[in-house]
């Protein structure tokens, strides 16, 4: 079974100052990976996805995040951060069984800080 | 984009009774539905797999005869807490499954509460 690491539960940055979110993935082959933001009592929102192709992925909000298959990563960056992106942000992975993409195995999520 | 309407978004029962949650996919056929369970501060966890027209398939250690999932549409997947506990209290998502291009659409979720 697939798994997903985000190995920092906390992170606290400077307003302007950039970003690195990381997360690591275990599977045999490449799985589809994504990036979800989650602000407090609220859903979910799509930062920025990869199934396949170019492997450094742009998103919304000014995110994006590259696939290094060699180092079974797919890290979340952003050059300079907005005090509105303080949140919860979950890496998260899915296969395909043969049916279709199967259900989403999410990391455990890191808590974005934002220092003024 | 697809969309998916969840509702209720918040409930709150008591012990014992049941409660139902609805996902409605309002502008495409979903054949099948991911239903998550977040406990607070903690991550998403697949509960469940719903396909429309036959059983759902329960992820380890969820109680299939407790979540009651029901996909008898296409455009409707519904997910039952039986006789709710405090401990059931949690926030409940559901997706669908990736159309193309648009990833997984997700529902806005419920957030029940057992007193």
């Amino acid at each position: 079974a697939q798994s997903v690491t985000q190995p920092d539960i906390h992170i606290t940055v400077s307003e302007g100052a950039s970003l690195e979110l990381r997360c690591n993935y275990s599977y045999g082959a490449t799985p589809y990976l994504f990036w979800y933001v989650q602000s407090p009592g609220q859903g979910l929102q799509l930062l920025l996805k990869y199934f396949s192709g170019d492997t450094l992925v742009q998103g919304i909000k000014g995110f994006e995040a590259e696939f290094k298959r060699s180092q079974s990563s797919f890290n979340l960056r952003k050059p300079s951060v907005h005090w509105s992106d303080a949140a919860e942000y979950f890496c998260a992975v899915a296969t395909d069984s043969g049916g279709g993409a199967d259900g989403l195995t999410f990391g455990k999520g890191t808590h974005l800080i934002i220092q003024p | 984009g697809a969309v998916v309407s969840q509702h209720p978004s918040w409930v709150i029962c008591k012990s014992g009774t049941s409660v139902k949650i609805e996902c409605r996919s309002l502008d495409f056929q979903a054949t099948t539905m991911f239903w998550y369970r977040q406990f607070p501060k903690q991550s998403l966890m697949l509960m469940a797999t719903s396909n429309e027209g036959s059983k759902a398939t329960y992820e380890q250690g969820v109680e299939k005869d407790k979540f009651l999932i029901n996909h008898a549409s296409l455009t409707l997947s519904t997910l039952t807490v039986t006789s709710a506990h405090p401990e059931d209290s949690s926030f409940y998502i559901c997706s669908t499954r990736p159309l193309t291009a648009y990833g997984y659409t997700f529902g806005s979720g419920t957030r029940l509460t057992v007193v």
